[in-house]
């Protein structure tokens, strides 16, 4: 089946510096990753919609400068989270469609646990 | 607004039958999701109904009333590793996914 793998898994880091996490479709190409955020107990939150080739589409609240997304390829998105703050620990996951997104879905990556401390 | 509801927590029995019901209202359907969450790990795809009535994968099956705004994931013969967090997910007439809280279930022996 698809794969989105996702990396890194988990990362420390400390507050004011930049993290990125990609994610690739391994078996597919991914014209459209969404990118979640997931506080514990929580529900997923979408964070931005990013398409290959073109800037990414920011929910409201979420800010552009802070979370840059690149989505250079049908193969590989980023995220970069810039200046990285305590409140910025949470759970990421990129997440793909996968053929027409319906009936098979969408393949989430496996997630970045990120801690900034 | 649009609204996705379903239980926190759930605990049943190994062996058992549980259903975890899901009510929503959103603009616009094209769609419900049902996705199994383990603790510390991503999402990964159940079920998706997008007519009425029921869909059965095994041991998991999934129901829908579009007209009640209603879902329920049932799964049969509980085991242990059916532990995690279940999340209900509509996909609203924008092609976008609006996400429940997620049910926890809990097994016991």
């Amino acid at each position: 089946g698809a794969v989105v793998s996702q990396h890194p898994s988990r990362v420390i880091c400390k507050s004011g510096t930049s993290v990125k996490i990609e994610c690739r479709s391994l078996d597919f190409q991914a014209t459209t990753m969404f990118w979640y955020r997931q506080f514990p107990k929580q529900s997923l939150m979408l964070m931005a919609t990013s398409n290959e080739g073109s800037k990414a589409t920011y929910e409201q609240g979420v800010e552009k400068d802070k979370f840059l997304i690149n989505h250079a390829s049908l193969t590989l998105s980023t995220l970069t989270v810039t200046s990285a703050h305590p409140e910025d620990s949470s759970f990421y996951i990129c997440s793909a469609q996968t053929g027409t997104g319906t009936i098979d879905g969408y393949t989430f990556g496996s997630g970045t646990r990120l801690t900034v401390v | 607004g649009q609204n996705i509801d379903q239980p926190t927590e759930m605990t049943a029995t190994e062996g058992a039958i549980v259903q975890i019901n899901c009510t929503y209202q959103t603009s616009g359907f094209n769609g419900l999701f049902w996705y199994q969450q383990h603790a510390g790990e991503a999402p990964t795809f159940l079920s998706y109904n997008v007519l009425d009535g029921l869909e059965e994968k095994g041991r998991f099956s999934s129901f829908l009333s579009r007209s009640k705004g209603y879902s329920y994931l049932l799964l049969k013969e509980l085991q242990m590793k059916d532990s995690a967090s279940y999340l209900c997910a509509v996909m609203d007439s924008n092609y976008q996914l609006i996400w429940g809280a997620g049910t926890k279930l809990i097994i016991k022996p």
